[in-house]
């Protein structure tokens, strides 16, 4: 079975800091791992995923992330905050098999500071 | 547009009723999940289809039920034996390992 920690339930950064939110995972097999962003109110919406095409994934909306399979990490950045990005981000994983659900971290609230 | 639809985005219900929120989809997704999120406990997975008249329990199903008639539709009963039904609840399908979400519906028990 796979599983995702984020560290942190909370990150503030100020505007135009870098955004540094961190995901572990655990997982017997090749994992495929995603970052999903939810604003208040509203659903999630997937900002990048990890297929094991690239080790370094950028998505949409400045934000990146870099695979590390030695570190099994999985860490969410973006070079300069913006008071936009305000919102709870997920990490999840799946397995390598197409039908495998998605297990989802407790997420991670980020607040821009002015 | 296409996209995933759920409703109602708010409702209320008095203890021991029943309740049914709907999801309709137009992607043509094979695979539907209704999702729980409560604060500081992330997404927590109730029931999943991955094909028509077919349908499994995921982590949280005890007082939930759900069914998949049709390949749009995906309801998700929440019944009078959830012990704590009020949060929100999301709606998702996928083609492959992407989830595409609704809008959410939630939920509050008086």
């Amino acid at each position: 079975a796979q599983s995702v920690t984020q560290l942190g339930s909370h990150v503030s950064v100020s505007e135009g800091a870098l955004v540094l939110l961190r995901c572990n995972y655990s997982s017997s097999v090749p994992p495929y791992l995603f970052w999903y962003v939810q604003y208040p109110n509203q659903g999630l919406q997937l900002l990048l995923k990890y297929t094991s095409a690239a080790t370094l994934v950028k998505g949409i909306n400045g934000f990146e992330a870099e695979f590390k399979k030695s570190e099994t990490s999985f860490h969410l950045t973006k070079p300069s905050a913006h008071m936009s990005d305000a919102a709870e981000y997920f990490c999840a994983v799946s397995g390598p098999l197409g039908n495998e659900k998605l297990t989802f971290g407790t997420g991670t609230r980020l607040t821009i500071i002015p | 547009d296409g996209g995933i639809t759920q409703s109602p985005k708010y409702l209320f219900r008095k203890e021991g009723q029943n309740v049914t929120l709907s999801c309709e989809q137009n992607l043509n997704h094979d695979a539907m999940y209704w999702y729980r999120q409560d604060p500081g406990q992330g997404l927590r997975l109730i029931y999943y289809s991955q094909i028509v008249n077919d349908f499994q329990k995921g982590d949280i199903a005890e007082g939930y039920s759900v069914s998949r008639e049709k390949k749009e539709s995906f309801p998700l009963t929440v019944t009078s034996a959830q012990k704590n039904p009020t949060a929100f609840y999301l709606c998702a399908g996928s083609q492959g390992r992407e989830l595409f979400f609704g809008e959410g519906s939630r939920l509050t028990v008086l």
